[in-house]
């Protein structure tokens, strides 16, 4: 149990354009969700965290309007990138917290954004 | 604020060799310790965790111990298998956040 998947697994996009990912969790609810960013050979990040039927709550330093977020229903939230840049290229990973009782953050595998 | 600071890799071992990964911490109060375990294509997945001083984690034959004197979380396993190889993270968490570290890639050769 306690399966979170990503898709898609990896895109590649133009400059300018917007990127949805999505992040389910498969056999649980979760009404609490974060997404992460990580650059090579560093840390993962945490860019927010997403609770179901209310607004994300933002990192410091993080553009809410650059990387929206949605977490309409408690198996799913997105994460949609906004006007791509090269910049933003990087690897998302997202995990998702069980609202019956396990304390524990489980990681989808993540999606690789390459902006051309 | 928080952060996590953890041996820098590769590390290449042989199999059935002591494995050692150092992670030393910097946090107020008492935050949770944690090690996640990446292999290749999948999530982070949970390898063992501490939520006090001088508490031991242990999972799969891995082990570490909370040690607040030194703000340590070392991870340790006394025979390593091919299977072991992956990226290790250290993690501490306070407030259902996680400040991770950046990651030990271990290569365990047969």
């Amino acid at each position: 149990g306690a399966v979170v998947s990503q898709h898609p697994s990896w895109v590649i996009c133009k400059s300018g354009t917007s990127v949805k990912i999505e992040c389910r969790s498969l056999d649980f609810q979760a009404t609490t969700m974060f997404w992460y960013r990580q650059f090579p050979k560093q840390s993962l990040m945490l860019m927010a965290t997403s609770n179901e039927g209310s607004k994300a709550t933002y990192e410091q330093g993080v553009e809410k309007d650059k990387f929206l977020i949605n977490h309409a229903s408690l198996t799913l939230s997105t994460l949609t990138v906004t006007s791509a840049h090269p910049e933003d290229s990087s690897f998302y990973i997202c995990s998702a917290k069980d609202r019956n009782g396990r304390n524990e953050q489980f990681f989808g595998p993540g999606t690789r954004l390459t902006v051309l | 604020g928080d952060s996590v600071t953890q041996m820098e890799g590769p590390v290449t071992l042989s199999e059935e060799a002591f494995l050692t990964i150092n992670c030393t911490y910097t946090a107020t109060g008492y935050p949770s310790l944690f090690w996640y375990v990446q292999y290749p294509g999948e999530g982070l997945q949970l390898l063992l965790k501490a939520t006090k001083a001088d508490d031991k984690g242990s999972n799969k034959g891995f082990e570490a111990t909370y040690r607040k004197e030194t703000t340590s979380f070392h991870l340790e396993k006394g025979s390593v298998q091919v299977s072991d190889s992956a990226v290790y993270f250290c993690a501490l968490g306070r407030a259902q956040k996680l400040v991770f570290g950046q990651g030990t890639r271990l290569t365990i050769n047969p």
